[in-house]
């Protein structure tokens, strides 16, 4: 069984940048795999941030942008702000119709 | 605007059946395909199943086949999740989404479902 991998936490400054990566237990993240983020506050649905590896979703500033590094999946906030604490996960296109989410990353600016 | 609305879900005992309904409007639903996503309390998000635009395919998680039923309702712009023989493990908050090209492009706001 594929597992999608995400840091369990992540800490930044405000002001600061950070990546997060989404990868996968066996082999490597490609644009085949049609990486998406999604941002979560507690209590609210998912919010929809970047699709197919790099394309920002409709009214998502770009101070987020997703890429590939290396074998992973990779988002990049820069210019960190207080609201952008909350949870952020990653899918991955598994093929034959299939998805899988990694376990997510709890980001904390401070 | 595109608006996904979950209702159906509540508390049933285990084995038991719930079916969840997704009323899709601002767009036209007959042409995108659907996601059902689950978020167990204090879990991450678990993507659960997918149907086609119209309806020919259905795919689901390895943890819900066989269980759990994806279908739509074009006439009614409704999707459904039909869920039998239900475990504790089921018990999450349920989102349905709009597909994007490979994602989830917008979502609703989900409703709860209890096993207990």
């Amino acid at each position: 069984q594929t597992v999608v991998t995400q840091e369990p936490s992540f800490s930044v400054s405000p002001g600061g940048t950070v990546t997060l990566t989404c990868g996968l237990s066996s082999g490597s993240v490609s644009p085949s795999s049609y990486p998406s983020w999604y941002q979560q506050t507690p209590g609210q649905a998912p919010r929809t941030l970047i699709y197919s590896t790099n394309t920002r979703s409709s009214g998502v500033p770009d101070r987020f942008s997703g890429s590939i590094l290396g074998n992973k999946a990779a988002l990049t906030i820069t210019g960190a702000q207080a609201d952008d604490e909350c949870d952020y996960y990653c899918v991955l296109y598994m093929g034959s119709g299939t998805w899988v989410f990694g376990g997510g990353t709890k980001l904390t600016v401070l | 605007q595109v608006q996904l609305v979950e209702s159906g879900g509540g508390v049933v005992q285990p084995g038991g059946s719930l079916r969840l309904s997704c009323a899709a409007s601002g767009f036209t639903f007959s042409t995108y395909g659907m996601h059902w996503v689950r978020q167990a309390p204090g879990k991450g998000l678990e993507w659960v199943s997918f149907i086609r635009y119209d309806g020919s395919n259905k795919h689901y998680a390895d943890s819900v086949k066989g269980r759990f039923t994806i279908s739509r309702d074009s006439s009614k712009n409704t999707l459904y999740l039909q869920m039998n023989s239900l475990r504790a493990e089921d018990t999450a908050f349920y989102y349905c989404a709009k597909e994007g090209a490979y994602y989830m492009d917008v979502w609703g706001k989900g409703t709860t479902v209890t096993v207990s």
